[in-house]
């Protein structure tokens, strides 16, 4: 079974602190991604990976940055954490190409910002 | 741009009533059409998905028809259980293009004994 792990379940910090938020996929994925998931709102994609240190933008990327240093690993970085980026984050994978590729979640890291 | 619209909920059943969740797209060409699954607690994990017209998905007795005429890919269940309760994301990935899904918000269905 592919599995996707995130480093945390659950996070508090403190306005101002650097938060780095930790992915890992156990199956050669090419792709991985970030995405926020707030109420009312849905999934929205902060920023995804095709390949190791490459990245692309997504629909939210302000405030936040990635790093893909090894192929099954992928870190979403908060530089300055502030209360509006309080929320799930949720990392998911899949292999590059093909239409029908499903992508992978991890259980998700809901992070408090007070 | 692409776009999902999913029929806001929460929707609230009774154990064995017939669920429908309505979801429509707006793509170019001929995406690919998923509905994912989130229960409690959980990341989402997919449920069914569709890649070409008339293709029809089904899983753990959910079924969903792609339709190009209507732009549709409505969710259902004949009968649901209180297991059933979730939260149910259609999505769809572009053809041919990038490599995102595009998410609709999501349907809040809780199912009561």
């Amino acid at each position: 079974d592919v599995k996707v792990t995130q480093s945390s379940r659950y996070l508090v910090k403190r306005t101002g602190e650097k938060v780095f938020l930790e992915c890992v996929q156990d199956m050669d994925h090419e792709n991985m991604f970030w995405y926020r998931q707030d109420p009312g709102l849905g999934l929205r994609l902060i920023y995804f990976s095709y390949d190791v240190k490459m990245k692309e933008k997504g629909d939210i990327p302000e405030g936040y940055s990635v790093s893909r240093e090894k192929k099954e690993r992928f870190s979403l970085i908060l530089e300055s954490a502030s209360t509006n980026q309080t929320s799930m984050y949720l990392c998911a994978s899949s292999y590059l190409g093909g239409g029908y590729n499903e992508q992978f979640f991890g259980p998700g890291t809901r992070l408090t910002v007070l | 741009g692409d776009s999902v619209t999913q029929m806001e909920g929460p929707v609230t059943l009774s154990e064995e009533a017939f669920l429908t969740i309505n979801c429509t797209y707006t793509a170019t060409g001929y995406p690919s059409l998923f509905w994912y699954v989130q229960y409690p607690g959980e990341g989402l994990q997919l449920l069914l998905k569709a890649t070409k017209a008339d293709d029809k998905g089904s899983n753990k007795g959910f079924e969903a028809t792609y339709r190009k005429e209507t732009t549709s890919f409505h969710l259902e269940k004949g009968s649901v259980q209180v297991s059933d309760s979730a939260v149910y994301f259609c999505a769809l990935k572009t053809q041919g293009g990038s490599e995102k899904l595009v998410f609709g918000k999501g349907t809040k269905l809780t199912v009561n004994p």
